[in-house]
């Protein structure tokens, strides 16, 4: 069974420019995250889809961030301008339906992005 | 507040030495409880998800244990390998409501396996 994807693995931009992640996730899984992931914690949740709709957007900074999961499948995150506090791993994952449902939740292996 | 602490935040053992890792949560009301591997520059591995019904789960020579009423969790590693070196993280999610399956994710503990 494949694994969640993503790209690119590494980015490195300036401050104020912007950045596009892309993911996909596991065939049939509706639940789609993004996480942020800062060296020394744990991750943050940025948004979460359920099939192509936002179910918690609740800590993305939608002045900068922004996601979508159009026809519910792949998903961009897109951070434009960047901040230097931006820099972090961004974390695409799946599930086949909500975590209450005791789901397992699949990672990918992330998209490091360094500002300058 | 949801919270999810663990302890401690890094620990260092002998290669075939056994450890115990702590997480300790608030999350209310709660759903279950996962713990994740997460190897340096990958993405975190699930190891373990159990619900409030459950005690302990084992996978190979990792296992969990809840104790629902004081809200703690304990990840238990026998017989430690270099391979186990690696981040452990306790996440705990909340049921039903509005913010149905949210996950709140500790901080982690930092395991290094020295041979």
């Amino acid at each position: 069974e494949a694994g969640v994807a993503q790209s690119p693995r590494y980015k490195i931009i300036e401050k104020r420019q912007s950045v596009a992640f892309w993911c996909n996730p596991i065939s049939g899984h509706a639940t789609l995250y993004w996480y942020q992931q800062i060296l020394g914690q744990g991750p943050k949740l940025l948004i979460q889809f359920q099939n192509n709709g936002v179910v918690d957007d609740s800590q993305l900074p939608k002045d900068r961030f922004s996601a979508e999961r159009l026809k519910g499948v792949d998903s961009t995150l897109k951070i434009q301008p960047a901040k230097l506090e931006d820099s972090a791993v961004y974390l695409c994952a799946s599930s086949l339906g909500p975590p209450g449902s005791g789901n397992t939740i699949y990672f990918g292996e992330g998209s490091w992005l360094t500002v300058v | 507040k949801n919270q999810v602490e663990q302890s401690p935040q890094s620990l260092i053992i002998l290669e075939g030495k056994n450890c115990t890792l702590q997480c300790n949560y608030t999350v209310s009301p709660f759903s279950n409880l996962r713990w994740y591997k997460q190897d340096t520059g990958r993405g975190p591995v699930s190891l373990t998800i159990m619900t409030f019904s459950e005690n302990t789960k084992s996978n190979g020579r990792y296992t969990a244990t809840l104790d629902a009423d004081t809200k703690q969790s304990s990840l238990h590693i026998t017989a430690s390998q270099l391979s186990d070196s690696a981040s452990y993280i306790c996440v705990v999610s909340v049921a039903g409501g509005t913010s149905y399956g949210k996950l709140t994710f500790g901080q982690g503990t930092i395991l290094t396996v020295h041979p």
